[in-house]
């Protein structure tokens, strides 16, 4: 069954800790992303990574840090120096062809207690 | 700079009564327009992909259009299983993706 899979579905974090979210595909997907997404307002751009062992910047990547060790996977961590991280995460997937649309994972809801 | 604009914010519709959704954008070179459906607590579900003016694409009660400053989708009508959250975005030339911040969709039996 393929698709995009992402853990935990909740997470609940104190101040000060690091977290570490799960996003894994088995669509073939060269490209993956990360987004972050806040009540009224659109999906913004953590990071994204086109290809293995190479990753790049979104437009709010301060305070996050992600790897990309195998194509399937593509994990956030989210730092203690992110100031504001309660938000849902989507994780995206896209194919190599520079047309096609991106998919996207069911999302983790990240709460900082 | 690049961006997409969604309206209304939310609709509120009676079980049958069409309606229309729109997304107005900036890009400095359309790659593809996408319009996705949320439901709430979940991840985004793909619709529909518009590369060039003038072309059109339907699933079902959705019918998405693409003009060179604009999309609309419209929704012929619908049911309460249509309530949702639509989302537009963008792709440029630089392969990067813009997303507006959807239209709130409430359909009412």
């Amino acid at each position: 069954d393929g698709g995009i899979t992402q853990s935990p579905k909740y997470l609940f974090r104190k101040e000060g800790q690091n977290v570490t979210l799960s996003c894994e595909q088995n669509l073939n997907h060269d490209a993956m992303y990360w987004y972050r997404q806040d009540p009224g307002q659109g999906l913004r751009l953590i990071y994204y990574s086109q290809i293995v062992n190479d990753f790049q910047k979104g437009d709010i990547a301060e305070g996050y840090s992600v790897s990309r060790e195998k194509k399937e996977s593509f994990p956030l961590t989210v730092t203690s120096a992110q100031k504001n991280p309660t938000a849902f995460y989507l994780c995206a997937t896209k194919d190599r062809s520079s047309y096609n649309e991106q998919f996207f994972g069911p999302g983790t809801r990240l709460t900082v207690l | 700079e690049d961006q997409v604009t969604q309206s209304p914010e939310a609709l509120r519709l009676q079980e049958g009564e069409s309606s229309s959704l729109n997304c107005s954008y900036t890009v400095s070179g359309l790659r593809g327009l996408f319009w996705y459906r949320q439901d709430p607590g979940k991840g985004p579900e793909f619709l529909f992909t518009l590369y060039s003016a003038g072309e059109e694409k339907e699933k079902e009660r959705l019918k998405a259009t693409l003009t060179k400053k604009e999309s609309f989708l419209h929704i012929t009508a619908p049911k309460p299983e249509d309530s949702a959250t639509y989302l537009c975005a963008v792709q440029n030339t630089g392969n990067q993706f813009y997303f507006g911040t959807g239209t709130s969709l409430t359909v009412i039996p």
